[in-house]
């Protein structure tokens, strides 16, 4: 069972320019969240997808950033336009249901600088 | 609201010693936790987690833990740590009782170091 995926790996932009990270999750589930890692800090929720539903986005930093899942299966995050502060390594991850105990599964991360 | 505290940001000990990662927690409600670990260049993965079924997790690669509630503490034990071990590891809470969002809050990380 192919695991959770991203593109690309790595990504250098300059301020101003947009990025676009994708995320394969896992087949079969329906649940799909973004994290955020800035350099030496915790990791950080982004959102949550619930299908192709946005169940909860408390923690997109603003609306530079945005967040699609198309039919439900893979999902993409644009930040446009790019600051020096969005820098950071961005995982997905994804789960079956929603109980509180289920187990997230985490792609490798992107890991964005922006210049 | 919830927290994670790991005490520690990098540790280091000698192959063949006991790894002793320490996490303590904040929460209103009774959480479930969680260690993922991250080895270079890959992503995370879920080492134990504990669900309120038994206070001692066992986890993966030798790894357990143990909930103490009047500790508010999680910490990560291995009696004998191999190079291998080598990697960041997290720790991480959920609320317990469930909802309509099951979003991860992580502790800042803590660094393993395995010197031979």
């Amino acid at each position: 069972e192919a695991g959770v995926t991203q593109f690309p790996s790595h990504s250098v932009i300059e301020k101003g320019q947009t990025v676009t990270l994708r995320c394969d999750p896992i087949s079969g589930h329906d649940n799909l969240y973004w994290y955020r890692r800035v350099m030496g800090k915790e990791i950080k929720f982004l959102l949550h997808f619930v299908k192709e539903s946005k169940q909860d986005e408390s923690g997109m930093p603003n609306n530079r950033f945005l967040a699609e899942r198309t039919g439900g299966t893979y999902s993409t995050l644009k930040v446009q336009p790019a600051e020096l502060e969005d820098s950071g390594v961005y995982f997905c991850a994804s789960s079956q249901d929603i109980t509180g105990a289920e187990t997230q599964y985490f792609g490798p991360g992107t890991r964005l600088l922006v210049l | 609201a919830q927290s994670v505290t790991q005490l520690g940001s990098h540790v280091s000990v000698s192959e063949g010693a006991l790894v002793l990662l320490r996490c303590n927690y904040s929460s209103s409600v009774p959480p479930y936790l969680f260690w993922y670990v991250q080895y270079p260049n890959q992503g995370l993965q879920l080492l134990l987690k504990y669900t309120s079924a038994a206070t001692l997790v066992k986890g993966i690669n030798g790894f357990e833990a143990e909930f103490k509630k009047s500790e508010t503490s999680f910490h990560l034990t291995k009696p004998s740590a191999h190079m291998s071990d080598a990697a960041e590891y997290f720790c991480a809470v959920t609320p317990g009782y469930g909802g309509a969002t099951n979003k991860l809050i992580f502790g800042t990380g803590t660094l393993l170091a395995v010197q031979p």
